[in-house]
């Protein structure tokens, strides 16, 4: 385990759906983040969070909406996805912008149908 | 803003053989180079690390050169076995205010007995 848990593992939803994706980290880090991976493509921010205030939305559609109620948890609450929403999406924590690189949970593989 | 640039895209290699990735960055002030190793069904893992101020590190059969001149680092992974079959993703970490990582797309490595 590597301190970051991540769940659900796997999610299917239709475009109608609201779900959420749910982040904990164990290691007293300041910052967590969501990543959205692609097959082929580099890893995509989605958010930043610091101290639990969100200081970086890379233009991400408002269908993602994110929640950090606390430092150590970390949501992605879904609604009205398409299928090009379907991928794996990571969540990471760090001590503190990222100056001792991050860690990864397992992600949560998503499918939009 | 950062540009990271990693080749190739998949690399096959013999058991025992060395395996190189290279990457190229664009920001010359970015001063942190991390290597993430993802295996399949997991998240990345942070495998090693660079800091500008170093020209190499090595970590048994793993190591990481830097060259600030030309903008580029490279992973050298040697003796090669099976279990370092993985996709793999360099970073750079970027200069504005927050700092957040830049990836690679990433290789997939596959070693062949």
């Amino acid at each position: 385990e590597t301190g970051v848990t991540q769940t659900p593992r796997h999610l299917v939803m239709g475009m109608t759906n609201k779900k959420s994706l749910k982040c904990e980290q164990h290691l007293g880090h300041n910052a967590m983040y969501w990543y959205k991976q692609s097959a082929k493509k580099p890893l995509e921010l989605m958010f930043v969070y610091n101290f639990k205030e969100q200081t970086e939305n890379n233009s991400v559609p408002s269908r993602f909406s994110p929640e950090c109620p606390n430092s150590s948890h970390l949501f992605l609450h879904l609604h009205t996805l398409q299928p090009e929403d379907s991928a794996l999406y990571l969540c990471a924590s760090s001590q503190d912008r990222g100056d001792f690189g991050y860690t990864f949970g397992s992600g949560t593989r998503l499918t939009v149908v | 803003g950062e540009n990271v640039e990693q080749h190739p895209s998949t690399l096959s290699v013999q058991e025992g053989d060395s395996a190189v990735i290279k990457c190229t960055y664009s920001d010359s002030a970015s001063n942190y180079f991390p290597w993430y190793k993802q295996e399949l069904g997991k998240g990345p893992q942070l495998i090693i690390d660079i800091r500008s101020n170093v020209g190499e590190k090595k970590d048994q059969r793993i190591a990481v050169t830097l060259n600030k001149t030309a903008k580029h680092f490279s992973l050298h992974i040697t003796e090669t076995q099976p279990e370092d079959s993985a996709v793999y993703f360099c970073a750079a970490r970027t200069t504005d205010s927050w700092g957040k990582l830049q990836f690679g797309a990433g290789t997939q490595v596959v070693v062949t007995p």
